[in-house]
């Protein structure tokens, strides 16, 4: 069964960087797109990010394009989150997520990390 | 960006009851629409894909239905381990956008 664990969360003061990681197992990790998703403390789910599986194509949200950038090590299975220039209203537990169909997310995301917590505080 | 609107925000509900919840697209989606469950500090679990698709494990009782803008999940008889909040997910296209969510508490 395919498994997702975050890490590298933490608290990082405003305007700084963090970058998170997202070790898979259990699948293909390079026959799938990812992508990463995040929830302010009390608030609902928000897409970020994803990346397909051979490292193209990339996509992001507006409220961090420019300052995050996702990508992956098919041979370590391994996703990552690089978050610069850090804002106060980026804190949120990040979660990393596995398409349930290879290329297309048509049909939702299937697998799901536990969730790593970010804390952007001075 | 399509904006899902997801009602009602909370619901209370007893075992056994039939509870159901409804999301709208701001536009058309076709069945490109997904529902989660989230249980309390834990990870989104997939229930339903494509709008109907019952995923792989999840229980007969859970079922969705609709398409275009229109979308509903229906729990036939609740059971104690469905309390939770309940997201609708547009998969049609970026930026993937969610319902503010509905949460099912116990009356």
């Amino acid at each position: 069964e395919a498994q997702l664990v975050e890490s590298g969360g933490g608290l990082v003061q405003p305007g700084g960087s963090l970058r998170l990681s997202c070790a898979a197992s259990g699948f293909t990790f390079s026959s799938y797109a990812m992508s990463w998703f995040r929830q302010a403390p009390g608030k609902g789910l928000e897409w970020v990010s994803v990346i397909g599986g051979s490292g193209l194509p990339t996509f992001y949200a507006d409220s961090v394009k420019g300052r995050f950038t996702i990508s992956r090590d098919n041979f370590k299975n391994t996703l990552y989150l690089q978050m610069n220039t850090l804002r106060v209203e980026d804190t949120a537990v990040y979660y990393c997520a596995k398409y349930k169909q290879g290329g297309t997310i048509r049909e939702g995301f299937d697998y799901w990390g536990q969730g790593a917590l970010v804390t952007v505080s001075s | 960006d399509i904006q899902m609107t997801q009602s009602p925000s909370s619901v209370s509900a007893s075992v056994g009851d039939r509870v159901t919840i409804t999301c709208r697209a701001s536009q058309g989606i076709s069945s490109y629409l997904a529902w989660y469950q989230q249980k309390s500090g834990r990870a989104p679990k997939l229930l339903i894909y494509a709008a109907s698709s019952l995923q792989s494990g999840v229980p007969s009782r859970f079922s969705g239905s609709g398409s275009g803008t229109d979308f509903t999940l229906t729990i036939s008889s609740l059971q104690p381990e469905d309390f939770a909040t309940y997201y609708c997910q547009q998969t049609d296209i970026f930026p993937l956008t969610f319902g503010g969510g509905t949460k099912v508490e116990i009356k």
